[in-house]
């Protein structure tokens, strides 16, 4: 079955700098990959979608990156804020309308 | 309207009880899901209906007994629930069939507590 694994579980950087967060998978390559971002107690917010045929995908101070030969997608913010803080999760469409979500990656954003 | 919604935000129920959480959306999306999230996480699927007929049902407990009256309500009916299934149920929907459109919306969330 699809695995798939966010870097660390928790990643702390200061303001002004670049974060990158790792999103990596086994078996299967999708079509699609996302990024979401999820506050504390509520859900998702979906941030970036990237197809499997896209190298990279950029908006405003959000990049996406998509390695299919080796299996892995990198998040990038860049500029960061303490705004910033939140976990994200990427999440792989298996088809049929099944979503499959990354391990999560707590981000904090230093002052 | 991007806004899913859902009610209640918070239940506490008993093992007991029988109880239902509602989702409501008005963007025209055809399918609907239903999520459980426990605490530090992912989203795990539970049920998506598309076009209002189940799609999916990965092995959830017939505890959970999910509804879809029409293409913008989704319901999710609980009864004699474990302590376990303590999380936060999430609702999502999406538009799929577009090029673009495969991201999904989720609400808020409704967190359940069984005692």
């Amino acid at each position: 079955s699809q695995k798939i694994e966010q870097n660390s579980e928790a990643l702390n950087i200061q303001e002004g700098k670049t974060a990158t967060l790792t999103c990596n998978y086994t078996n299967y390559s999708p079509a699609y990959l996302q990024w979401y971002r999820q506050d504390p107690g509520r859900g998702p917010v979906f941030l970036l979608l990237i197809r499997e045929n896209e190298k990279e995908k950029r908006k405003e101070r959000l990049k996406v990156t998509f390695d299919t030969t080796l299996k892995q997608s990198l998040f990038h913010i860049t500029a960061s804020q303490p705004a910033d803080s939140a976990t994200y999760l990427c999440a792989l469409y298996s088809g049929t309308y099944k979503y499959i979500f990354g391990t999560g990656t707590r981000l904090k954003v230093l002052a | 309207d991007t806004e899913v919604t859902q009610t209640p935000k918070h239940l506490v129920m008993g093992m007991t009880n029988k109880k239902s959480l509602k989702c409501e959306q008005h963007m025209g999306h055809r399918a609907m899901y239903w999520y459980k999230q426990k605490a530090k996480k992912p989203p795990e699927l539970m049920f998506v209906y598309s076009y209002e007929k189940l799609s999916i049902n990965e092995s959830v407990p017939s505890r959970f007994s999910p509804e879809c009256p029409n293409s913008s309500l989704l319901n999710l009916h609980l009864h004699a629930l474990q302590p376990e299934d303590s999380a936060l149920y999430l609702c999502a929907s999406s538009q799929p069939g577009q090029s673009d459109s495969y991201e999904q919306y989720f609400g808020p969330g409704t967190r359940l507590t069984v005692t």
